[in-house]
């Protein structure tokens, strides 16, 4: 099915570790995001990608690292993890031109830092 | 001052009543807004978008939108438990190409 597929599913790090997480899209949309999630925080934007080429800084992207490596795909890097990164992982994509018509969500990373 | 705020919740709401969920924003200049679900355990899912002031249907949803008061609902009506979630309100600046800023979501429980 057609949609935005995140890998992996479930990651635990040891503190210092580095890791990628992994997302693409099928929708031929233009913008991809990365949020995470964490309890009482709601979900907040780390890095996004308007279109194939161009990355920008979201609302908390110390820490993390981003790739747009073609349209389809966008990958995010912890290179140091830390136990303040625990969180709930979402990338998200969307049309990115005209009229917004929302996201489309990943099933999500859950990542626990030790 | 939160750019959108909702109430956390627990809501709940006996089964076959009306929902009513609501969000408001702080950036008067906001065109786009929208209501997503998300079960436990799971990502969150776009059920109403709105753009223009005023009542958006769509089966069992409205989504009501007063700009001149910077505020957004969602009505559920005829509430079955597998509407119990958390609703999301998120809000964009344009129509356009630009990034969503959600609220922390409000816990519905719908009693059977």
């Amino acid at each position: 099915n057609a949609g935005v597929t995140q890998t992996p599913k479930f990651q635990v790090l040891k503190t210092g570790q580095s890791m990628t997480l992994q997302c693409a899209q099928d929708m031929n949309h233009n913008s991809m995001y990365w949020y995470r999630q964490d309890p009482g925080m709601g979900l907040r934007l780390i890095y996004y990608s308007a279109s194939e080429g161009t990355t920008d800084k979201g609302e908390v992207p110390n820490g993390y690292n981003v790739s747009r490596l073609n349209k389809r795909e966008f990958s995010l890097r912890l290179e140091s993890a830390a136990p303040s990164q625990t969180s709930v992982y979402f990338c998200a994509s969307s049309e990115g031109a005209g009229v917004n018509y929302g996201y489309t969500f990943g099933s999500g990373t859950r990542l626990t830092v030790v | 001052q939160k750019e959108v705020e909702q109430n956390s919740g627990p809501l709940s709401v006996p089964e076959g009543a009306i929902a009513s969920l609501n969000c408001t924003y702080s950036d008067r200049v906001s065109q786009s807004f929208f209501w997503y679900r998300q079960y436990s355990g799971k990502s969150p899912e776009l059920i109403m978008s709105i753009y223009s002031n005023g009542d958006k249907e769509d089966g069992r949803f409205t989504a009501q939108l007063n700009k001149a008061s910077q505020y957004v609902s969602l009505l559920i009506r005829d509430s079955q438990p597998s509407d119990s979630a958390t609703y999301l309100c998120a809000v964009a600046r344009s129509f356009g190409n630009e990034k969503l800023t959600f609220g922390t979501g409000t816990r519905l429980t719908i009693i059977p």
